[in-house]
């Protein structure tokens, strides 16, 4: 399985710190995309890295991806209130369908 | 902003009976997607369809599940005979690249329950 894995399960930070949470999968991948929900709600895409990138940025959040070790991060600067999710990698592979991980729970503490 | 609709929001339906969960893809999209989510655990894909026709399916759309574009604008799944096991968020994506450069919009998903 090429399933992502996140880690930390959940994280609890404070308004105006830094959020960092990874994800690990096991095949190779032609992008890794993170999502976030709202609880009961629906996903909604953040940012998408291929392969071949090692970084990207898109306003307050920065994603890396080592493909060497397998694993990619989310960082996501300066939270607010409104960051409160959870937030999935999932993995594109060669049959173009997404595997997503079980996420990470983030609550920012206003 | 182009958004997937999804309806009903939310069904409740009785075991063995038919369900139809029905989206609405971006309208220049021409890939098309189910997922679900059973209540605490991951998101699950089970179906892809490009060209009219199912492209991947996953092990768990098995003969009880059947999609369909009807029309130039709808994209729906049907179960057949619903399960306790199917109650589920289930989730319609929709891409234009198949994902490859902007990644997938979801709709806001269905939840099925099945009583």
């Amino acid at each position: 399985s090429q399933q992502g894995e996140e880690d930390p399960q959940a994280l609890s930070i404070q308004e105006g710190e830094n959020a960092t949470m990874n994800c690990s999968y096991k095949t190779s991948i032609n992008n890794l995309q993170w999502y976030r929900q709202n609880s009961g709600r629906g996903l909604v895409h953040l940012i998408l890295i291929r392969s071949n990138e090692r970084e990207k940025h898109s306003g307050r959040l920065r994603v890396t991806l080592d493909t060497s070790k397998k694993s990619s991060s989310l960082l996501i600067t300066a939270s607010r209130a409104a960051d409160t999710a959870s937030y999935f990698c999932a993995t594109d592979g060669s049959d173009y369908k997404l595997s997503f991980g079980a996420g990470t729970t983030v609550t920012v503490r206003a | 902003e182009p958004e997937v609709t999804q309806t009903p929001s939310h069904q409740v339906t009785q075991m063995g009976q038919e369900v139809i969960l029905r989206c609405v893809p971006i309208s220049n999209h021409l890939y098309f997607y189910w997922y679900r989510q059973i209540l605490g655990q991951k998101v699950e894909f089970l179906v892809s369809f490009y060209n009219n026709e199912i492209s991947e399916k996953s092990e768990i759309f098995d003969d009880q599940f059947s999609v369909e574009r009807p029309d130039g604008s709808n994209f729906t799944l049907k179960i057949r005979s619903t399960k306790l096991e199917d109650s589920a968020m289930y989730f319609c994506a929709s891409s234009d690249d198949a994902g490859t450069a902007y990644g997938y919009t979801f709709g806001s998903g269905t939840r099925l329950t099945v009583v």
